[in-house]
Order: structure tokens, then C-alpha cells, then sequence
């Protein structure tokens, strides 16, 4: 059972570039959350998914979009990446009040 | 303001005192609040949730309290070990969206 499975775990992005996280989870759950985490800020809600098909905004959306065209996958795209996306990202699964969270992908914008 | 803090930041103590990590947060309307623990370069793991009726809730060493009155969360860890040394965060949701609200993280060192 992997649970949560984040790639890539390491990136590096010039400014403008787009790339795509993608999160999978095996563990058939219906809420997808997608956060980053910087220095001291703890982590802070980018998007988040309800069930397949479903997406909504969070506290950070500005600057990224996401799908789930599938249940177990959630994806988050950086259309034109900044220097303030560089960032340690964290995608998370929930079935009732348990969450599963990824290892995390470590995105570096120069 | 920011809707959950933790303080301090960072903690050190030496191997076998106990550890009391404080999270506070500024909504009683509260669903339940969740503590986890954070290793350098990986992912959380969950450690204790107290629903929004429950006072606390235990596990091993550890123990977490919660007084939504006075927005107060406590977690502690007793007879700390080396292995204990990690971040450890705490986090609410509300009823409506079921979204997770973090604070920034107590950063935890246990000297041998």
C-alpha cells in the first residue's frame, strides 16, 4: 500500500517555465488537498478536490490550476512559474478526519 | 492575524524532560484539531486528533488537550527521547469544507 505518492520530489524551474506535480493516492479516498509549505509559515491550502471531477480554491490559488479528472490523481500546474512559487510542496488525501500526506516536492524557481 | 499559532518556534531540551507545545488559534468554532509530527524532508504523520466534544486525547507519551473557550491547544510529550526531535505541527478544520488550517510549526531538538 504506497498511500500517497508525490512526483517529482525535486525541481528546478526557470522563471516562465510550466510544469506539472502529480499526486496519486491508492487508497480510493474522495478529498484531494494540495498545500505549500515555506520557512515559518507552516502549510498554507492551494486547492482542493471533493471527489472526482471537483476542484476549488484555497488560501494561495493565484498562479496555479488543478484537475482531477480521476479519483486517485490530483494535479497542480504552474502555467508560468515566479520566484515566489519556490517552494516545498505537500499533496494529501483524506477519508473522514484522516489525513495521508505525501514526502513532499522541493520546487526551486530561479 | 494569523488564524493558528504555535509558540515558541523552537524548543531544545534535554533527554527525559517532558515537553509542553502550545497552538493557539483564534476561532472557537472549531471542528476538530489534529497534532503531527514532521521530520526534515518528509511528509506528516498524523499523532493525536481531538474532536470538537472531546477535552483531550492520548497516545503512548503523548497527550493533547483542547479548550475551545480559550482557543487553546497543549501537547505534550512525556519523558522526551532523542527520537522525538522533529516539527510538530497542529492544524483545525472548521465544519464547512473540512479544510485544514496550520499553524507554522514548533521546531522540537532532544539532546542526548
Amino acid at each position: 500500500n504506497a498511500g500517497v505518492t508525490q512526483t517529482p520530489k525535486f525541481r528546478v524551474l526557470k522563471t516562465g517555465q510550466s510544469m506539472t506535480l502529480l499526486c496519486a493516492q491508492d487508497m480510493n479516498h474522495e478529498y484531494m488537498y494540495w498545500y505549500r509549505q515555506d520557512p515559518g509559515m507552516g502549510l498554507r491550502l492551494i486547492h482542493y478536490s471533493v471527489g472526482e471531477g471537483t476542484t476549488a480554491k484555497g488560501e494561495v490559488p493565484d498562479g496555479y490550476n488543478v484537475s482531477r479528472l480521476k479519483k486517485q490523481n490530483f494535479l497542480l500546474g504552474l502555467e508560468s512559474a515566479a520566484p515566489s512559487q519556490t517552494s516545498v510542496y505537500f499533496c494529501a488525501s483524506r477519508i473522514y478526519y484522516g489525513y495521508t500526506f505525501g514526502s513532499g516536492t522541493r520546487l526551486t524557481v530561479v | 492575524k494569523q488564524e493558528v499559532t504555535q509558540i515558541p518556534a523552537a524548543l531544545s531540551v534535554p533527554e527525559g524532560e517532558n515537553l509542553v507545545l502550545n497552538c493557539s488559534f483564534t476561532d472557537s468554532a472549531i471542528y476538530n484539531l489534529q497534532w503531527f509530527r514532521q521530520d526534515p524532508g518528509k511528509g506528516l504523520t498524523s499523532l493525536l486528533l481531538i474532536q470538537s466534544s472531546q477535552r483531550e486525547q492520548t497516545s503512548g507519551r503523548l497527550n493533547a488537550s483542547l479548550d475551545k473557550s480559550s482557543g487553546r491547544s497543549t501537547l505534550y510529550i512525556a519523558a522526551s527521547q532523542p527520537g522525538d526531535s522533529a516539527t510538530y505541527l497542529c492544524a483545525h478544520d472548521k465544519a464547512a469544507g473540512n479544510k485544514l488550517t496550520f499553524g507554522g510549526g514548533t521546531r522540537v531538538l532532544v539532546k542526548p
